[in-house]
């Protein structure tokens, strides 16, 4: 079974300084791993997303991950926050191994992005 | 501009009432899905369906029923049977199950008790 875990609840962090959302997974394959961010009141959006290749993926908004296979990790970063990142961030995963795999979503990272 | 839309916005459900939330795409998408969301326990797959006429239970797909009568369309009822049915819901699609694109999330319909 695959699972994501979102160590944290909420991360603070002041506005223009590095922010660092973390997320491990467990599959038995190889993974696809996807970051969503969520305004209230609102779907999740797309962010980025690991398939293969490069470890540091950049993908919308300035936002960064970096692909870690050893210790099974898929780490949101970005250099310098701005207030309008505050939002609901969800890692998702899905193994690649054969047929349908769902996709598996960790539980939200709510952060805050302090003036 | 190709997306998901989900009617009604909110939805206020009375005691052994069945509702169905509405959920659209235009992004020609094969693969379709249904998700509760409660604080604190992120997303829970109740529906998917792969391709018109056939769908399949999630994890948490008793209370509820879908339909898959057009690509475009994946309705979800929420019957009397689900008995604590006061949550976020959100739709998505993708490609097709097995793709490595992300899914395209609605707006999401929240639904309350009367």
């Amino acid at each position: 079974a695959q699972s994501v875990a979102q160590p944290e609840d909420q991360v603070n962090v002041a506005e223009g300084n590095p922010l660092t959302v973390k997320c491990t997974y467990s599959v038995s394959g190889n993974p696809y791993l996807f970051w969503y961010v969520q305004y209230p009141n609102r779907g999740l959006q797309f962010l980025l997303k690991y398939i293969t290749g490069d470890n540091l993926v950049k993908g919308s908004y300035g936002f960064e991950a970096e692909f870690n296979k050893s210790q099974t990790s898929f780490h949101l970063k970005k250099p310098s926050a701005l207030v309008s990142d505050s939002a609901l961030y969800f890692c998702a995963v899905r193994d690649v191994s054969g047929g349908y795999q769902k996709v598996t979503f960790g539980t939200g990272t709510k952060l805050q992005v302090i003036p | 501009d190709g997306g998901i839309t989900q009617s009604p916005k909110y939805l206020f459900r009375k005691e052994g009432q069945n509702v169905t939330l509405s959920c659209e795409q235009n992004l020609n998408h094969d693969a379709m899905y249904w998700y509760r969301q409660d604080p604190g326990q992120g997303l829970r797959l109740i529906y998917y369906s792969q391709i018109v006429n056939d769908f399949q239970k999630g994890d948490i797909a008793e209370g509820y029923s879908v339909s898959r009568e057009k690509k475009e369309s994946f309705p979800l009822t929420v019957t009397s049977a689900q008995k604590n049915p006061t949550a976020f819901y959100l739709c998505a699609s993708s490609p097709h199950t097995t793709s490595n694109q992300p899914q395209h999330f609605g707006d999401g319909t929240r639904l309350s008790i009367l």
